[in-house]
């Protein structure tokens, strides 16, 4: 059973750089036709797609965040990271991590997902 | 990009059916048979219940079901339990490889 726990502060002053990991456990990001991904829900508001980043270091980022998203993979400690800088309030959300099941045309859906870590941005 | 659009909420008694739409553009759900639903209790994690627009995971029960027609994903709950009640997500390949997700419908069992 695929296991995903994210990590990191829980506050992040505004202007500075927001910055998770997610640990994956019973499965390899390495492995098969796995997207690794970044979703956020600001505190009673719907979920944000962030972005997602394929094993051989392919990245896919929402139009609305690209430009302050970086997403990244380590192999070797078989975990992913976000970064996300210049924060204000409104990024404020619980963060969670996933795998997403994606073939171009026949598969797209988040199969798996960590519990969520909640991040304030407060000064 | 703007978010698939979701009835705020939804409600019905225990052992009826209900029916959630999720209506997109034709550059997202009605480009692709990739619509995929998800259930998310207070506090919680959201929980993948259909893919590709009508396949269930193993271990969802099968009094949830989806569609699609054009534009519009639906997923139906049919025999409405306590345990239904809850926030339902839609959410669709858009192209250009970006994922989109619906506004959210929360669901109440009166």
């Amino acid at each position: 059973q695929v296991q995903l726990q994210e990590s990191g502060p829980g506050l992040v002053k505004p202007s500075e750089t927001l910055s998770l990991t997610c640990t994956v456990s019973g499965g390899s990001v390495s492995s098969g036709s796995y997207y690794w991904s970044w979703i956020r829900q600001p505190p009673g508001k719907g979920l944000e797609w962030i972005g997602n980043m394929y094993h051989s270091g392919s990245t896919n980022y929402a139009p609305s965040l690209k430009s302050r998203v970086t997403i990244s993979v380590d192999t070797s400690k078989n975990h992913f990271s976000l970064r996300l800088s210049s924060v204000t309030a409104a990024d404020t959300a619980v963060y969670y991590c996933a795998r997403l099941s994606w073939e171009y045309s026949s598969s797209h859906h988040f199969d798996y997902w960590g519990q969520g870590t909640l991040v304030t941005v407060s000064s | 990009q703007s978010a698939l659009t979701q009835p705020a909420s939804v409600s019905g008694s225990p052992g009826q059916s209900i029916t959630i739409s999720c209506t997109g553009t034709s550059s997202d759900v009605g480009s692709y048979n990739l619509v995929s639903w998800y259930q998310q209790h207070p506090g919680k994690a959201p929980k993948l219940m259909i893919y590709e627009v009508s396949k269930r995971p193993s271990g969802v029960s099968n009094r949830f079901s989806g569609s699609k027609s054009g534009n519009r994903a639906s997923l139906t709950i049919s025999g409405l339990q306590a345990e239904d009640e809850a926030d339902y997500y839609c959410c669709s390949y858009a192209g250009s490889s970006t994922s989109l997700f619906g506004t959210g419908t929360k669901v109440t069992v009166l």
